[in-house]
């Protein structure tokens, strides 16, 4: 079975500034898709950005982008010109290219930006 | 709008008492998922339908169980084998259960047990 791993529970970064979330995983498929869901006070899930494993050019969506290394099993979010309203928790997440579209979700990271 | 709609918002449950959680989406989506999620962890999967009239277990589906006779509904209920029901349930959707479509989340039901 896939797992997702998130080591940092907590992070903190200055307005303005940039921050770096940790994702690995575990898998032993070679086609398959990540994902990072942002999850505000209000608990809503809300889509990132978004990584499929046969593409080596690294996803970007404005001021998220990712660093997607597919041997190493890894896959970071950056967040540039980070804004008060970055402020969530961030899930990392795994989709297998087969059968039905079941995430498999990391345990979280919780984001502080300090203004 | 189109969109998910979970309800109720806030929903408690008596011991031995089972309870429905409704999940209702307009978006002309084939698959729906409940998934559970408790506090600061990530999100877990129950059950998924990817058409109607039929679903499968996630993870954790030992003390659920849903039915989806509706495209639009997929209704979670907690039973009383549920022992440690206390959480915070998302609904999703997604057009086709089988392709790499985006997932469209509703805004959750919170469970506790009284």
């Amino acid at each position: 079975a896939q797992t997702v791993t998130q080591s940092q529970p907590e992070m903190s970064v200055q307005e303005a500034e940039t921050v770096t979330l940790s994702c690995t995983y575990d898998t032993s498929e070679s086609d398959y898709y990540l994902f990072w869901y942002k999850q505000p006070p209000s608990r809503q899930m809300i889509l990132v950005i978004r990584q499929e494993a046969y593409k080596q050019q690294n996803a970007t969506e404005n001021r998220f982008s990712v660093n997607f290394q597919k041997a190493a099993k890894s896959f970071s979010l950056k967040i540039s010109d980070s804004q008060l309203g970055d402020a969530a928790m961030y899930f990392c997440a795994y989709r297998s290219s087969q059968g039905a579209q079941k995430l498999v979700f990391g345990q979280g990271t919780r984001l502080t930006i300090n203004p | 709008d189109g969109g998910i709609t979970q309800s109720p918002k806030y929903l408690f449950r008596k011991e031995g008492q089972n309870v429905t959680l409704s999940c209702e989406q307009n978006l002309n989506h084939d698959a729906m998922y409940w998934y559970r999620q408790d506090p600061g962890q990530g999100l877990r999967l129950i059950y998924y339908s990817q058409i109607v009239n039929d679903f499968q277990k996630g993870d954790i589906a030992e003390g659920y169980s849903v039915s989806r006779e509706k495209k639009e509904s997929f209704p979670l209920t907690v039973t009383s084998a549920q022992k440690n029901p206390t959480a915070f349930y998302l609904c999703a959707s997604s057009r086709r259960g089988t392709t790499n479509e985006k997932l469209f989340f509703g805004s959750g039901t919170q469970l506790s047990v009284l």
